[in-house]
């Protein structure tokens, strides 16, 4: 089974960074993505690390450490629109999704 | 860009009544997911389709039936809904290995 940790809340201020961790135990590994969600809305896919490392994407960067079952999604220059809902999802060799609870981060002005 | 379109995008049912909620995949997607999300919860993977047969089955109750069309469209269908089975529901679709893409999502209400 899949086991995936992420903290639950967390607050910043516009302009400033923010890095959401996340911590899986898996039975298998193909990949760790991170999707954004709105309240109500899809999660829309933000980026994707199946080699360690890190992967920058413009203001979004994602790191991986698969001998700690670890990543990171590191968000820079927050601003009010990226008050969402940010999803850790380890993907099986299976190719199903299994998420983490979700981190919701607040952008206060 | 083409995304994933999935209708109705709003349902109301009552107790008992089947539910019957549609996904078209971006096109040239071979393979379909389906997700249930319920308040303040992550989406839960129910099961998948790749080139319209049955790839995996998660967590989905055995009232809830899918099937991926020639034209790779999905159909999830429900019966005998139940309280608990108001969610939203979401489909994803992707090349095989590749990025999953999240349709808007069904949200589905039984009274």
């Amino acid at each position: 089974g899949q086991n995936i940790d992420q903290p639950t809340e967390m607050t910043a201020t516009e302009g400033a960074i923010v890095q959401i961790n996340c911590t899986y135990q898996t039975s298998g590994f193909n990949g760790l993505f991170w999707y954004q969600q709105h309240a109500g809305e899809a999660p829309t896919f933000l980026s994707y690390n199946v080699l360690d490392g890190l992967e920058e994407k413009g203001r979004f960067s994602s790191f991986l450490s698969r001998s700690k079952g670890y990543s990171y999604l590191l968000l820079k220059e927050l601003q009010m629109k990226d008050s969402a809902s940010y999803l850790c999802a380890v993907r099986a060799p299976n190719y199903k999704l299994s998420f983490g609870a979700g981190t919701t981060v607040t952008v206060r002005a | 860009a083409a995304g994933v379109i999935q209708s109705p995008r709003h349902l109301i049912k009552e107790k008992r009544e089947t539910a019957t909620l549609k996904c078209y995949p971006i096109p040239r997607h071979d393979t379909v997911y389906w997700y249930q999300q319920g308040p303040g919860q992550d989406p839960q993977f129910l099961i998948s389709f790749y080139e319209k047969m049955q790839s995996d089955k998660g967590s989905i109750p055995d009232r809830f039936s899918a099937q991926q069309f020639s034209d790779y469209h999905s159909e999830l269908n429900m019966s005998s809904l139940e309280l608990g089975d108001s969610a939203l529901y979401f489909c994803a679709s992707s090349t095989t290995q590749e990025t999953q893409y999240f349709g808007p999502g069904t949200r589905l209400l039984v009274l």
